[in-house]
């Protein structure tokens, strides 16, 4: 059984350009969250969603940062006219339900804006 | 709000010594506080888990971690460093609810092991 998937694993973009990160959940699971990992720091919670649905988007920046779970496809965290902050590694979670229900890390995408 | 911190972003052990990684959290109702590891170039990985139920918490590659109330902390030990321990390791806390699991992180804390 994959574990979750996420890609690309490494992604270099200008400023102004468009970024889009992948994450497909393990079989079966219907519930994926995104968190952001800024250099020398601990992980931060953006969104997280079920299948055609966002159900808490509390950590989401208000502007150029989307998120969506369609019904079939991977999860897609879209960032908009990038800027040098936005440099990170974007990690996503997927569970089998919501509550507890332990979360399984992807590998990461790092994204570098220059 | 919840938080968690990780006191020492560093810890260096000899292999063979005890491991003790700190974690205190903040919360306002009874959280649940998780410990994670995270190998280089990889995604984070379950050790354990508090739910309320035992305070002392067993989990995978000899690791455990006691949850003590009064002192707000929920400390991950291992009686003898390998050195494929290792790693980075994260302790994060989650509200008690069913309202799914939004995870709040400490800032980590790389563990490096001397032979």
């Amino acid at each position: 059984n994959a574990g979750v998937m996420q890609n690309p694993r490494h992604l270099v973009r200008r400023r102004g350009q468009e970024a889009r990160l992948r994450c497909s959940p393990m079989k079966g699971h219907s519930h994926v969250y995104w968190y952001r990992q800024l250099p020398e720091e601990g992980l931060k919670f953006m969104v997280y969603l079920q299948k055609e649905n966002i159900i808490d988007e509390s950590g989401m920046p208000k502007e150029r940062f989307s998120a969506e779970f369609p019904k079939e496809g991977p999860s897609i965290l879209r960032i908009q006219q990038v800027v040098r902050g936005d440099s990170a590694a974007y990690f996503c979670a997927s569970s089998p339900s919501g509550g507890l229900a332990e979360q399984y890390f992807g590998p990461g995408t790092r994204l570098t804006v220059t | 709000a919840q938080s968690v911190t990780q006191l020492g972003s560093h810890v260096s052990v000899s292999e063979g010594a005890l491991v003790l990684l700190r974690c205190n959290y903040s919360s306002s109702v009874p959280p649940y506080l998780f410990w994670y590891v995270q190998y280089p170039n990889q995604g984070l990985q379950l050790l354990l888990k508090y739910t309320s139920a035992a305070t002392l918490v067993k989990g995978i590659n000899g690791f455990e971690a006691e949850f003590k109330k009064s002192e707000t902390s929920f400390h991950l030990t291992k009686p003898s460093a390998h050195m494929s321990d290792a790693a980075e390791y994260f302790c994060a806390v989650s509200p008690n609810n069913n309202a799914g699991n939004m995870l709040t992180f400490g800032g980590g804390t790389r563990l490096m092991v001397k032979p």
